[in-house]
C-alpha cells in the first residue's frame, strides 16, 4: 500500500549546524504534509506543515520543502540546539483516498552533540 | 486549556485482563484518534471518530473497541489484552478535517504506556 518513509533512521549534528531531516513518500495524491517532533515519553508535537500546491514553508528556525516530481519531503532546522533532540516524524494526507487520515513514517532520532 | 489528556499514564495487565483507556479533550474538536506506537515504529492508527457516535476502523483494529459517547471523550477498550498488545497508546484530536481548511494537525495526548504480561 501507500506509504511514508524515511531515508535516515539516526541524524547526529554538532551544536549550533544546520540539520536536515529527510521523508519520501510514495502516494502522489497526497495533499497535505505535517511534521512532528517526538520528545522521549512525550506525545508528538506539531512543527509545521505544508499543502501540496506550495513547495516551501518557514517557521521559526524551520523550513519545510516539498517536491511534488520525486515526492520528497524535507525539513531543516537552522541553528540546532540540544532541545531539538528528538524523534521527528512526517505525516501525509491524501483527501481522497484516507479518509482525512494522516499516515505516519517510521520517524527519525536527531541527536545534537553539544 | 488542558488539550488531549490521557488515563492512566502506565498500566500492567495479564494476559486475557480488560481494561479501557480513556480520552478526553477540551478543545470541542470534532474528530478524535487512537493510535500505537511500537519500538522503532511509527504511529498506526486504531481507531478514529468523526464525530459523536460514530467510529470507524483505522490500520490495525483488531483486539481493540472504542466509544464516542460524548463528543470530548473517546475510550479505547481491550476485552482480552494479549502481549502483542504492549505498547504505548497515543489519543489525538483534531477540528474536521477538510480539503479548504489550512491546517489539519491533530494535537496528542502525552501516551499510555501499557504492558501486557
Amino acid at each position: 500500500g501507500e506509504s511514508v518513509g524515511l531515508h535516515l533512521p539516526t541524524l547526529s549534528v554538532q551544536e549550533g549546524d544546520n540539520s536536515i531531516i529527510n521523508c519520501a513518500y510514495s502516494n502522489s495524491a497526497s495533499d497535505y504534509f505535517i511534521w512532528y517532533k517526538q520528545e522521549s515519553g512525550k506525545g508528538p508535537q506539531f512543527i509545521i506543515d505544508i499543502r501540496s500546491n506550495m513547495d516551501k514553508r518557514q517557521g521559526q528556525r524551520v523550513t519545510v520543502l516539498l517536491n511534488k516530481t520525486v515526492k520528497h519531503l524535507s525539513l531543516q532546522i537552522a541553528a540546532t540546539q540540544p532541545g531539538d533532540s528528538a524523534v521527528y516524524f512526517c505525516a501525509e494526507i491524501d483527501y481522497g483516498g484516507s479518509q482525512g487520515n494522516l499516515i505516519f513514517g517510521k520517524g527519525t532520532k536527531l541527536s545534537v552533540k553539544p | 486549556n488542558a488539550g488531549v489528556t490521557q488515563t492512566p499514564k502506565f498500566r500492567v495487565l495479564k494476559t486475557g485482563q480488560s481494561m479501557t483507556l480513556l480520552c478526553a479533550q477540551d478543545m470541542n474538536h470534532e474528530y478524535m484518534y487512537w493510535y500505537r506506537q511500537d519500538p522503532g515504529m511509527g504511529l498506526r492508527l486504531i481507531h478514529y471518530s468523526v464525530g459523536e457516535g460514530t467510529t470507524a476502523k483505522g490500520e490495525v483494529p483488531d483486539g481493540y473497541n472504542v466509544s464516542r459517547l460524548k463528543k470530548q471523550n473517546f475510550l479505547l477498550g481491550l476485552e482480552s489484552a494479549a502481549p502483542s498488545q504492549t505498547s504505548v497508546y497515543f489519543c489525538a484530536s483534531s477540528l474536521r478535517v477538510t480539503r479548504v481548511r489550512a491546517h489539519n494537525e491533530q494535537f496528542f495526548g502525552p501516551g499510555t504506556r501499557l504492558t501486557v504480561l
